[in-house]
């Protein structure tokens, strides 16, 4: 079946650093691929998100570029903020036939960041 | 627009207490999602809904129970809560399209079953 894999946290940087949090997939088809974040105390949004391979998604300066070859969508962004302490979860949606879109999430990288 | 709200957000429940939460979107979604989230599990899906009057288990369904009488409410009821059900549970809506398949999140109701 479909799995997402994250780097498991917590991530730790200085303010300023450069960022990636990495994950990979495993889907039959062609999914589209997510970055949710979720703030302390609050529910997820989306980050950004590349519904074809070779798509890149941008947003808040944060980048991921979907790579079929390598079955990845990395989180990157060039110089991170405290205001970026957050939870990342990396996702996954597919086409499921009868059963509708099906969605799988990993299990969230948590980023501190230290001013 | 309010997107997508949770009532209550923090509950108290004893064991074997009963309970319902409700979630209602205003984005004419088709599907409904509920999640719970636990420390170190990540999201895990409870139950969800394609569509007005459909519902279908997830990946954690048992001692839970979800109607969705209306479009754009989902309720998700606990029948008699045990404290394994301790959890910040989330509701999310989405459209139907691939294209535009990202879930949008409610803020989440803190639940505490002693």
């Amino acid at each position: 079946g479909n799995s997402v894999t994250q780097m498991e946290g917590p991530v730790t940087l200085s303010e300023e650093a450069f960022l990636t949090i990495n994950c990979t997939y495993t889907a039959t088809g062609y999914p589209s691929l997510f970055w949710y974040v979720q703030y302390p105390g609050e529910g997820l949004q989306l980050l950004l998100k590349a519904t074809k391979a070779d798509d890149k998604g941008s947003n808040k300066g944060f980048e991921a570029t979907y790579r079929k070859e390598t079955t990845s969508f990395h989180l990157e962004k060039g110089s991170v903020q405290v205001s970026d302490s957050a939870v990342y979860f990396c996702a996954l949606t597919s086409y499921a036939g009868t059963g509708g879109f099906k969605t799988i999430f990993g299990a969230g990288t948590r980023l501190f960041v230290k001013a | 627009n309010a997107g997508v709200t949770q009532t209550p957000k923090f509950r108290v429940l004893k064991t074997g207490q009963s309970m319902t939460l409700l979630c209602a979107q205003d984005m004419n979604h088709e599907y409904m999602y509920w999640y719970r989230q636990d420390p170190g599990m990540g999201l895990r899906l409870i139950h969800y809904s394609v569509g007005e009057g459909t519902t279908a288990k997830g990946e954690v369904p048992d001692g839970y129970n979800v109607s969705r009488l209306k479009k754009q409410n989902f309720l998700l009821g606990l029948e008699s809560a045990a404290p394994s059900q301790t959890s910040v549970y989330f509701c999310a809506s989405s459209y139907q399209s691939l294209f535009r398949y990202e879930q949008y999140f409610g803020p989440g109701t803190r639940l505490t079953v002693t």
